[in-house]
């Protein structure tokens, strides 16, 4: 079964620090995601990555960075965070999705940020 | 960007009831998937169907590309069948990845 590992199932930070959200998957995916999810707007996307070095900017990315150096890890960075970033943060990863064919998308935990 | 809109928001039913869950949306798409998210937050994908139709036990959907719309069958429905069911698509031309419905919540009742 595809794991995707998220480190921390809860944490608070306070206004203005640096936050780092890590996210590791074992099946060799091309493919990782980082969405937020909010009580009545479902999943936003805020970055994405086919591969290592590489990232997209999703829907909302303002206020997140985001570092792959690894295959396996994604890590979302918020460079100072705000209380408006309170949010649940599911991480996902698939197969490279070619041209004619696409592989299901599978998601960690989630992690709870507070930020107060 | 592309639109996706489910109905209903939300859904409450007696154990062993059927329904049908809707996921309309507003341009052509390549890849379709399905997912459960449980009452303990975790996100689990039921199907990846862009078109035709698919069953895995109680639960099929059907896709009609050409008409822009899902849809999510759960028969005799159990209280584990509680949750969310979210519809996610990914835009024929742009970029490749899912932009996600608001969501279905469902509740069954014993």
């Amino acid at each position: 079964d595809v794991k995707v590992t998220q480190s921390s199932r809860y944490l608070v930070k306070r206004t203005g620090e640096k936050v780092f959200l890590e996210c590791v998957q074992d099946m060799d995916h091309e493919n990782m995601f980082w969405y937020r999810q909010d009580p009545g707007l479902g999943l936003r996307l805020i970055y994405f990555s086919y591969d290592v070095k590489m990232k997209e900017k999703g829907d909302i990315p303002e206020g997140y960075s985001v570092s792959r150096e690894k295959k396996e890890r994604f890590s979302l960075i918020l460079e100072s965070a705000s209380t408006n970033q309170t949010s649940m943060y599911l991480c996902a990863s698939s197969r490279r999705w070619d041209s004619w064919s696409r592989s299901p998308l599978h998601f960690g935990n989630g992690t709870r940020l507070t930020v107060t | 960007g592309i639109q996706v809109e489910q109905s209903p928001p939300d859904l409450i039913l007696q154990e062993g009831a059927n329904s049908t869950l809707r996921c309309n949306f507003s341009d052509s798409v390549n890849n379709l998937q399905w997912f459960h998210q449980n009452p303990w937050g975790q996100l689990i994908n039921l199907f990846y169907i862009p078109s035709g139709t698919k069953q895995n036990g109680r639960l099929s959907a059907t896709t009609v590309a050409t008409e822009r719309y899902s849809l999510l069958y759960i028969s005799s429905s159990q209280t584990t069948d509680s949750g969310v069911y979210f519809c996610a698509v990914e835009r024929r031309t742009g970029r490749r990845a899912l932009t996600f419905g608001s969501g279905t919540r469902l509740q069954v009742q014993p």
